[in-house]
């Protein structure tokens, strides 16, 4: 059993570059989320889906696109990568369906991404 | 204002030293409240879920509990290879609300 399989796990960019991280999950995962990590600011929320087709912003949105096709595959796409841009992304999933409360989420083991 | 906070930032121990770390929330409804470890380099690691003021979750030297504004992981006998970041997380509103974490605490355990 994979979980949340993240790719790449390293990448450096040029300042204007596009590019795509990839995030799949096999638990069947109604909710996926993008965070950033940095430094002293813990993990921010860039977007999040609750299923496939419906997507909403984060706390931290701006440069940043999601899609969500497939239940499996939420990919973010950093549409004009920016030197702010330079942190650790994970993704993570978790189901909607619990007996109390709710399910905790499991994380990918994250990209780290520069911007030069 | 943020609505998770934890404290202290960084927490140096020596090995065999017990204490505690803090995590406390502005929001209501409260639906969950999670606490994950992370090492360097890896991903959030799950810990705990608790879901109400009095419960209490136990695995090896660790222990969560919750009141109505806070959770404390208490750590006994801490061993050099719990140093690790621990990040609270907590669930409220909706049910498809995200995740919201605190910043963490940096554990750092001397032998």
């Amino acid at each position: 059993n994979a979980g949340v399989t993240q790719t790449p796990k390293f990448q450096v960019l040029k300042t204007g570059q596009s590019m795509t991280l990839q995030c799949a999950q096999d638990m069947n995962h109604e909710y996926m989320s993008w965070y950033r990590q940095d430094p002293g600011m813990g993990l921010r929320l860039i977007h999040y889906s609750v299923g496939a087709g419906i997507t909403d912003q984060g706390e931290v949105p701006n440069g940043y696109n999601v899609s969500r096709s497939t239940t499996e595959d939420f990919p973010l796409r950093l549409l004009s990568a920016a030197p702010s841009q330079t942190s650790v992304y994970f993704c993570a999933s978790r189901t909607r369906w619990v007996r109390q409360g709710a399910s905790e989420a499991f994380f990918g083991q994250g990209t780290r991404l520069t911007v030069v | 204002e943020d609505q998770v906070t934890q404290s202290p930032e960084a927490l140096r121990l020596q090995e065999g030293e017990s204490s505690s770390l803090n995590c406390s929330y502005t929001v209501s409804g409260l639906r969950g409240l999670f606490w994950y470890r992370q090492d360097p380099g890896k991903g959030p690691e799950f810990l705990f879920t608790l879901y109400s003021a009095g419960e209490e979750k136990e695995k090896e030297r660790l222990k969560a509990t919750l009141t109505k504004k806070e959770s404390f992981l208490h750590i006994t006998a801490p061993k050099p290879e719990d140093s690790a970041t621990y990040l609270c997380a907590v669930l409220f509103g909706g049910g498809n609300t995200p995740l919201v974490f605190g910043k963490g605490t940096r554990l750092s355990v001397i032998a």
